[in-house]
């Protein structure tokens, strides 16, 4: 059964710092990971999506990175600001059973003035 | 615009009243989702459905039923709720024909059974 893991928890950073969220996934036969944000009282938006044949993907200060064989994805967000406080939750779809996704339960970010 | 409309957004209800949640999309989606999100545990899917009259379990679905009567529509349905079904729902949907199409999630549902 596919298990999906971020660390830390939780992370604070000063604005303006570059940061590194991570997603670890137990089964390397996935179909996508995606990245999503969540905030207070709203729904996930999709930020990013990487198929199993790429590496990375990249929008605006957001870079998401997939290594397969290691069962690790990381997104990389550039120049911090406090708008970009919210949680960040990564999701696997596997290979077979595209429809099925199973979510990391995310890290809380918070950028500070 | 092209969203997922979830309703109510809150609900308080006591054990055993049947309810629904309603969950509508105008992007002409294939797939539709739910999704229950639990401290510590994460979202898990409860069902999923590919087209109209397809559904599917996902990995929590006692306690839960659902219909695809129309593709735009998928709602949610506790025939006899339990507080052990407390819990911040979601919605959700994409291009079935293209499972790299991005899940366009709606607002979420409190729901608090007492």
């Amino acid at each position: 059964k596919q298990e999906v893991t971020q660390i830390p928890a939780a992370l604070s950073v000063p604005e303006g710092e570059n940061l590194v969220l991570n997603c670890s996934f137990t089964d390397s036969a996935i179909y996508n990971l995606q990245w999503f944000r969540q905030d207070p009282g709203k729904g996930l938006t999709s930020l990013l999506l990487i198929q199993s044949s790429q590496r990375e993907q990249t929008s605006g200060r957001l870079n998401a990175s997939l290594d397969k064989s290691s069962g690790r994805s990381t997104l990389y967000i550039a120049a911090s600001q406090p708008g970009d406080s919210a949680t960040y939750l990564c999701a696997v779809s596997q290979t077979g059973t595209a429809s099925k996704l199973t979510f990391g339960t995310g890290t809380r970010l918070q950028v500070t003035l | 615009e092209a969203q997922v409309t979830q309703n109510p957004r809150y609900l308080i209800t006591v054990t055993g009243k049947k309810l629904t949640v309603t969950c509508s999309q105008n992007m002409n989606h294939e797939y539709m989702s739910w999704y229950r999100q639990d401290p510590g545990l994460g979202l898990r899917q409860i069902y999923y459905s590919m087209n109209v009259e397809v559904t599917d379990k996902g990995d929590v679905p006692e306690g839960y039923k659902v219909s695809r009567k129309e593709k735009r529509n998928f709602p949610l349905i506790l025939e006899s709720p339990s507080p052990n079904q407390t819990s911040l729902y979601f919605c959700a949907s994409s291009f079935r024909r293209d499972w790299n199409s991005p899940l366009h999630f709606g607002n979420g549902t409190r729901l608090t059974v007492t």
